[in-house]
């Protein structure tokens, strides 16, 4: 089946600590994104990537980065430099601009740090 | 800009009752809109969409129709259900980005 898939469900990092969320899709989509969630705030986006080996900044990008070397694969990395990294986090994908876009979300990480 | 404001929640409902969740979105272009269902620890879903004005999209029972010139978008369901307790979002598509409201959470109590 086709879709999108985060991993792992759940993360504990421990602070000061770099950590990876996976995000893979086998839609054969163009477009991929990563959101951060917070209670209350709604989706605020980090990264986007529209094309393989290009990504730009979202409204929230500082202390996340991101790669983009596969056009299945979006990982985000969350680094020292993000001062209050626990949230749920949402990666999706869309096919190319049109009438048919939407946005296809997987199923979340929820990271916390301790 | 490009922002999506929605009405905020949280909203309780009897079993059966009608629902209108208010969502309005900045007029810069013909944007596709959306609204989106997140269930509790789950990723979000699309429940309908509508990519012109005057369209209307629908799905399970709920309704949304793209007004052009009140730049709305709301959704409406005639009977709710106890289990369309959860988050729904409404988003705009425009430049290659979806921008989405701050979420409004249902319970429906049976």
């Amino acid at each position: 089946d086709g879709g999108i898939t985060q991993s792992p469900k759940y993360l504990f990092r421990k602070e000061g600590q770099n950590v990876t969320l996976s995000c893979e899709q086998n839609l054969n989509h163009d477009a991929m994104y990563w959101y951060r969630q917070d209670p209350g705030q709604g989706l605020r986006l980090i990264y986007y990537s529209q094309i393989v080996n290009d990504f730009q900044k979202g409204d929230i990008a500082e202390g996340y980065s991101v790669s983009r070397e596969k056009k299945e694969s979006f990982p985000l990395t969350v680094t020292s430099a993000q001062k209050n990294p626990t949230a749920f986090y949402l990666c999706a994908s869309s096919p190319p601009t049109g009438m048919n876009t939407e946005a296809f979300f997987g199923q979340g990480t929820r990271l916390t740090v301790v | 800009g490009n922002s999506v404001t929605q009405m905020e929640g949280p909203v309780t409902l009897s079993e059966e009752a009608f629902l209108t969740i208010n969502c309005t979105y900045t007029a810069t272009g013909y944007p596709s809109l959306f609204w989106y269902v997140q269930y509790p620890g789950e990723g979000l879903q699309l429940l309908l969409k509508a990519t012109k004005a005057d369209d209307k999209g629908s799905n399970k029972g709920f309704e949304a129709t793209y007004r052009k010139e009140t730049t709305s978008f709301h959704l409406e369901k005639g009977s709710v259900q106890v289990s369309d307790s959860a988050v729904y979002f409404c988003a705009r598509y425009t430049g290659n980005q979806f921008y989405f409201g701050t979420g409004t959470s249902l319970t429906v109590i049976p």
